[in-house]
């Protein structure tokens, strides 16, 4: 079993669409990071929350760590296919060790 | 600037054979991982060093040893490659004190 769980999967939306993915967990994390991968790199982080409760913007990216801290999500307006890619949730335990979740692959077509 | 290089980029194995896939970072991290990842389970942690001469194992240490060979370098070997550990193998470093994770462009590795 995961650490993290993302849902959904895989997304398939048009362009212009709104989205929103899901990181949850049943632990407590100090911070909680979201990453994107394109086909063929390494992830890259976008953002890291801390405080619970907390919404961080990018954009037109919104990151929200929950106030338990142990859930997060990101939503997507307007979605371009320069936003493609798989998305990745992580957390940090015992100060070193980084665990991901499953991923969510999204796939925007213009 | 180069940031984490993993060597080498594609590699086929026959099952029973062994190899070791190299990483280097050159931003004076303190910090190291080797992940894989696998079609819907995102990247699993194998091992890690979180300092020069210091490793760990991770979620999935079966099958694989590592060498931290100085402060730059971090290996993953495999000595008796399985179907199983057909993967893309990612290597990462962190800066202690700070949270980002700079990544390697991975290894895809196919065990037959």
């Amino acid at each position: 079993t995961q650490l993290l769980e993302q849902s959904p999967q895989f997304l398939s939306i048009q362009e212009g669409e709104n989205l929103t993915v899901y990181c949850n967990s049943s632990s407590v994390f100090s911070s909680l990071q979201w990453y994107r991968q394109e086909p063929g790199e390494g992830p890259v982080l976008l953002v890291t929350v801390v405080t619970g409760g907390e919404v961080k913007k990018l954009k037109r990216l919104t990151f929200q760590f929950g106030d338990a801290r142990k859930d997060s999500s990101l939503h997507i307006t307007a979605a371009q296919p320069g936003d493609t890619g798989l998305y990745l949730c992580a957390a940090i335990y015992n100060f070193n060790k980084f665990y991901f979740g499953s991923g969510t692959k999204l796939n925007v077509k213009p | 600037n180069a940031g984490v290089t993993q060597t080498p980029k594609f590699q086929v194995l026959k099952t029973g054979q062994s190899m070791t896939l190299q990483c280097a970072q050159d931003m004076n991290h303190n910090s190291m991982y080797w992940y894989r990842q696998d079609p819907g389970m995102g990247l699993r942690l194998i091992y890690y060093s979180a300092s020069e001469g210091t490793t760990d194992k991770g979620e999935v240490p079966n099958g694989y040893n590592v060498s931290r060979l100085n402060k730059r370098e971090f290996s993953l070997r495999l000595e008796s490659a399985a179907p199983s550990q057909t993967s893309v193998y990612f290597c990462a470093s962190r800066d202690s004190g700070r949270e980002k994770l700079f990544f390697g462009s991975g290894t895809q590795l196919s065990v037959l």
